[in-house]
């Protein structure tokens, strides 16, 4: 059974440039959500999608969109990238109305904006 | 809001030694709480989870229990392994899910 599976698994950007991220969830996960996690700390909550829409936003500006499509595969997208964007991205799945048992993380996407 | 506080670290322990890393928290309505694993350059693990007051949580040796009244959900293992070494993220979950809080992790070192 795979799990929740990222692409890329490193990416280096320049300044102002854009990236897009992707996710497949687990199987049988409907729902995904996005965090952002900067070197030493706890993952960010950026968004999380359901049925193709935002369902929750965190607090992170709108250079940061996302998408979800028909087989809950999720896109997340970040325009006029800074060099505070350096993190580690890592999308969660989880099925509706299971949230608060826990996700399934991937393993990340290591971004580096220099 | 909701919040999550837990230990800093790191924490470095003697293989077999008794693990405590303390977490508390904030939040309104009925949160549902977690302890989550990273291991080096991976992502993160569940490790165990509590949805409602009183509950305990345990898995692979390691245990915590949600305490309302003194809204805490600390994290323990009586004997530890080197393989044990790892960060260590409490977190919270608001009542329907749609959002998880994670603490600042606390990274455990345990030596031969």
């Amino acid at each position: 059974d795979a799990g929740v599976t990222q692409s890329p698994t490193h990416l280096i950007k320049t300044r102002g440039q854009q990236v897009t991220l992707r996710c497949s969830p687990k199987s049988g996960h409907d729902t995904v959500s996005w965090y952002q996690q900067a070197l030493g700390q706890g993952p960010q909550f950026i968004f999380q999608y359901y049925e193709e829409e935002e369902r929750q936003r965190g607090n992170f500006p709108d250079r940061f969109s996302g998408h979800q499509f028909p087989n809950y595969s999720s896109e997340l997208n970040v325009n006029a990238l800074l060099l505070g964007d350096s993190a580690l991205y890592l999308c969660a799945s989880s099925l509706s109305g299971t949230g608060n048992y826990g996700y399934t993380f991937g393993s990340g996407t290591r971004l580096t904006v220099v | 809001g909701n919040s999550v506080t837990q230990m800093e670290g790191p924490v470095t322990l003697s293989e077999e030694a008794f693990l405590t890393i303390n977490c508390t928290y904030t939040a309104t309505g009925y949160p549902s709480l977690f302890w989550y694993v990273q291991y080096p350059g991976e992502g993160l693990q569940l490790l165990l989870k509590a949805t409602k007051a009183d509950d305990k949580g345990s898995n692979k040796g390691f245990e915590a229990t949600y305490r309302k009244e003194t809204t805490s959900f600390h994290l323990e293992k009586g004997s530890v392994q080197v393989s044990d070494s790892a960060v260590y993220f409490c977190a919270l979950s608001d009542t329907g899910g749609f959002k998880t809080i994670f603490g600042a992790g606390t990274r455990l070192f345990v030596k031969a």
